[in-house]
């Protein structure tokens, strides 16, 4: 079967940096996104890896490992509004997306 | 309009009634999809529809039709709702081509309770 594993919820200091762990399993690999989803709004793309190694995009990176079936979102100089939900996702085979259950963290002053 | 719309924002709907969420886009994405979003679990397709005329089922189908008339439109509809559809739904959007990351865009969503 197909499996996204990512931690339930995470805590962090503003101005702090954190790592989100995202493992897979799927059924063919076409790419691996992060999404932010801020509580009782829409999910917003964040970013994509489809070969290995890191991409940054200002205070956010996003590493990819395909042997290893793992990526990681890094979020440096934490800020308040960061405080989200973080959705894992990759686009299978058949190019839809398998979702993980997400990560919420919790940015303390 | 201003990328993926939805209606209405919310609902409260009884059990055995019929219902139609509505989603509209303005950009011209070739593919379009249903999801619901549930307390811990991840968003779950419902269908997709990866160009207009065409459709198919995601991973929780059952109870929900989708229709694909026109580009910009991409209705779901609950023929007899049940309590278990009680969830938050997302309609998204995508171009599908190669040379970009196929990002999905969301609309904000629709809160729909069954009773």
């Amino acid at each position: 079967g197909q499996n996204i594993d990512q931690p339930t919820e995470m805590t962090a200091t503003e101005g702090a940096i954190v790592q989100i762990n995202c493992t897979y399993q799927t059924s063919g690999f076409n790419g691996l996104f992060w999404y932010q989803q801020h509580a009782g709004e829409a999910p917003t793309f964040l970013s994509y890896n489809v070969l290995d190694g890191l991409e940054e995009k200002g205070r956010f990176s996003s590493f990819l490992s395909r042997s290893k079936g793992y990526s990681y979102l890094l979020l440096k100089e934490l800020q308040m509004k960061d405080s989200a939900s973080y959705l894992c996702a990759v686009m299978d085979s058949n190019y839809q997306l398998i979702w993980g259950a997400g990560t919420k963290l919790i940015i303390k002053p | 309009i201003a990328g993926i719309t939805q209606a209405p924002t919310s609902q409260i709907l009884a059990a055995g009634r019929r219902m139609t969420l509505r989603c509209t886009q303005d950009m011209r994405h070739n593919a379009m999809y249903w999801y619901r979003q549930d307390l811990g679990l991840g968003l779950r397709l419902i269908h997709y529809s990866n160009t207009a005329g065409t459709t198919g089922k995601g991973e929780v189908p059952d109870g929900y039709s989708v229709s694909r008339a026109n580009t910009d439109d991409f209705p779901l509809t609950l023929a007899s709702a049940v309590p278990s559809q009680t969830s938050v739904y997302f309609c998204a959007s995508s171009s599908m081509g190669s040379g970009s990351p196929n990002e999905q865009f969301f609309g904000p969503g629709t809160r729909l309770t069954v009773l």
